[in-house]
């Protein structure tokens, strides 16, 4: 079956515009996982959705960066205002619940002029 | 607070050389134990796990111990190949919920013929 995906692949943007990142999960997963990861470093934890909700927003680095998701399915990342430390690969995970393995996109590559 | 902390890279091997990558980390509870593989041009996925003390994880002929007494989770194989170059990632679950993974900085290993 279909396996996480993500959109775009690469987005380049100027300092200062707002952008989406779009995550489709695996269906049937009620659990789902926004990471990034700069270069050269391990993954850093963002935010955990169960269902629509969203449990644990400790990660998000401010309160330029929001998340939602809609229909326990699709979640968009948001970026407003971007700045050039934003500059990373964001990966979406699904799992089935909380607490199974996480299966992962293949990230969208994010560049900010 | 939780963390994990591996090996530096990159690791350089020959083929068919014994392999290990360091794998430590500090937690409050009593969290799971993963090791992900990111191979070129893919996304993450899941290697091998371990829930508990004591429990070994194997996967295509690595293997890792979940030891408490060094808070370690070692990754081993015995005969690396060329396929097995790619980033490795350790990570562990909070003992509470397992959802908020927290990852190492990952380890190149590079094998050469």
């Amino acid at each position: 079956g279909a396996g996480v995906s993500q959109s775009p692949s690469n987005k380049v943007t100027e300092k200062g515009k707002d952008v989406e990142l779009r995550c489709d999960p695996i269906s049937g997963h009620t659990a789902l996982y926004w990471y990034r990861q700069s270069l050269g470093q391990g993954l850093e934890f963002l935010i955990y959705f169960q269902g629509n909700s969203a449990p644990d927003k400790s990660g998000l680095p401010s309160d330029r960066f929001s998340a939602e998701r809609t229909g326990g399915s699709v979640s968009t990342l948001t970026i407003q205002r971007t700045q050039q430390e934003d500059s990373a690969v964001y990966l979406c995970a699904s799992s089935f619940s909380q607490g199974h393995e996480q299966y992962f996109g293949p990230g969208t590559r994010l560049t900010v002029t | 607070g939780n963390s994990v902390t591996q090996m530096e890279g990159p690791v350089t091997l020959s083929e068919e050389a014994f392999l290990t990558i360091n794998c430590t980390y500090t937690a409050t509870g009593y969290p799971s134990l993963f090791w992900y593989v990111q191979y070129p041009g893919e996304g993450l996925q899941l290697l091998l796990k371990a829930t508990k003390a004591d429990d070994k994880g194997s996967n295509k002929g690595f293997e890792a111990t979940y030891r408490k007494e060094t808070t370690s989770f070692h990754l081993e194989k015995g005969s690396v190949q060329v396929s097995d170059s790619a980033v490795y990632f350790c990570a562990l679950g909070r003992g509470d919920s397992n959802y908020q993974l927290i990852w190492g900085a990952g380890t190149k290993l590079i094998i050469k013929p």
